[in-house]
């Protein structure tokens, strides 16, 4: 059973277009929601976090929207550029658990040039 | 920069073998996790630590057991290697239970045959 459900699993943009992932999560205990990027032959790397406290945060390009009613976030890579090219992973982590992260299944982004 | 640096890249072993996953992080950090990836996947929990001689189960615990005899080490062994146990293993640290930021190793990819 995944806790965090993401979609889609993969998606192809143009350069200089919007790429947008979306997570649902169950677990109402869950408190942090960390964006992780991976490129190939790398280790996941943190991107984006955000906190319930908040709706929205972003960093440069990439912005997070958080749905804490729906129990749903997601990423947005505005004017993505070849170089985001890379599987994203969210996740998710209850502050009682030590922040042990669920993670979603991952979406590889391809954006064309 | 924190580094989180796992001691092979490939393995491969064979079925039955006993098989060890070194894992060595230099910003010491409190809690440390043993997750692998699988396509479609994304990463599960195997195993986690929140100090030294200290383990819990994560998720999928089944064939793995794992050693923390100093704080900066946590190893991942793999009893009696199976060909389901074919994956990317990736080994990642964060600094406490109040600092959610994890840091990822490269991975290792092993391949049981």
């Amino acid at each position: 059973q995944q806790q965090v459900k993401q979609s889609p699993q993969s998606l192809i943009v143009q350069k200089g277009g919007i790429s947008i992932i979306n997570c649902a999560y169950e677990n109402t205990a869950f408190d942090y929601f960390p964006w992780y990027q991976q490129f190939p032959g790398k280790g996941p790397a943190l991107l984006i976090a955000i906190r319930p406290d908040v709706s929205e945060k972003k960093e440069g390009r990439f912005t997070i929207s958080f749905n804490k009613s729906a129990k749903q976030f997601s990423l947005h890579i505005m004017d993505s550029q070849p170089g985001d090219s890379a599987t994203y992973f969210c996740a998710a982590s209850p502050k009682a658990a030590g922040n042990k992260l669920t993670f979603g299944g991952g979406t590889r982004v391809l954006v064309k040039p | 920069d924190v580094k989180v640096t796992q001691s092979s890249r490939y393995l491969v072993k064979r079925t039955g073998e006993k098989v060890f996953l070194e894992c060595v992080q230099d910003m010491d950090h409190e809690n440390m996790f043993w997750y692998r990836q699988d396509p479609g996947l994304g990463l599960r929990l195997i195993y986690f630590s929140y100090d030294v001689k200290m383990k819990e189960k994560g998720d999928i615990p089944e064939g793995y057991s794992v050693s923390r005899e100093k704080k900066e080490r946590f190893s991942l062994i793999l009893e009696s290697a199976s060909t389901n146990q074919t994956s990317m293993y990736l080994c990642a640290s964060n600094p406490s239970r109040q600092n959610p930021e994890a840091f990822f190793g490269q991975g290792t990819r092993l391949t049981v045959v």
